[in-house]
């Protein structure tokens, strides 16, 4: 199992950045994906959630609204287009693969995360 | 919204047992898990449905989880032990998580 988070790096408040996931080593549309984040030296934060087929999409209040999670079965990617972002959207953002497919168990692989921060 | 407390720190000696506590409402009524993360990498899931391992976990890891209280014990900790610890449950298709324990082997 492989995931590999690309597109983070820095972005003013108020801009927009998109995150993506590659997905390797398993069959991705067997699976629920998530985002979770992690501001530096803090812990962890649950983001959004999509189950296989994009049926059912979940946000954290905080995010809800302004981050808009997709997926590319075809393309085993999943994504996170983050707009109006603020100072305290700063994180490593972990791509994160759940056990399931059409629910939420538990997040059974974890990327090694992208960066995004978010300053003047 | 739901909430899972977790103390900050907690030490151990090698070879000892080192038990890390998570509480919340009722979190015996959900089924927890527990993330490993150690400095500089990405969290590692070590135990599933309040008591079950993934495999390649090692057996001195273990869960229980009633009442309010989840615990995560481990039993002859080592040094490589060393790690942030989060609990995490589902609460209506939320996923909450702990504030994390460090765990020092000392």
């Amino acid at each position: 199992v492989q995931l590999v988070e690309s597109g983070g790096g820095l972005a003013q408040p108020g801009g927009s950045l998109r995150l993506s996931c590659a997905a390797s080593g398993f069959t991705f549309d067997d699976h629920a994906m998530h985002w979770v984040r992690q501001p530096p030296g803090k812990g962890l934060e649950w983001v959004s959630s999509i189950t296989w087929n994009s049926v059912t999409i979940d946000y954290a209040d905080s995010v809800k609204g302004r981050f808009t999670i997709s997926r590319d079965n075809a393309k085993n990617s999943l994504y996170l287009q983050m707009n109006r972002l603020n100072t305290e959207d700063t994180a490593f953002y972990f791509c994160v693969r759940d056990k399931s497919s059409s629910g939420y168990l538990r997040f059974d692989s974890w990327g090694l995360g992208t960066l995004v921060t978010v300053s003047s | 919204s739901y909430e899972l407390t977790q103390p900050p720190s907690v030490s151990v000696s090698p070879g000892q047992t080192a038990t890390i506590t998570c509480s919340g409402d009722h979190l015996g009524d959900k089924y927890g898990c527990w993330y490993q993360q150690k400095p500089g990498q990405s969290p590692v899931l070590v135990i599933y449905q309040d008591t079950e391992r993934p495999s390649g976990i090692p057996e001195r890891f273990s869960g229980t989880n009633s009442g309010n209280t989840a615990t995560l014990t481990i039993s002859g900790t080592q040094a490589m032990d060393e790690a942030d610890y989060y609990c995490q449950v589902w609460d209506s298709s939320t996923a909450v998580f702990g504030g994390g324990t460090k765990l020092t082997v000392l």
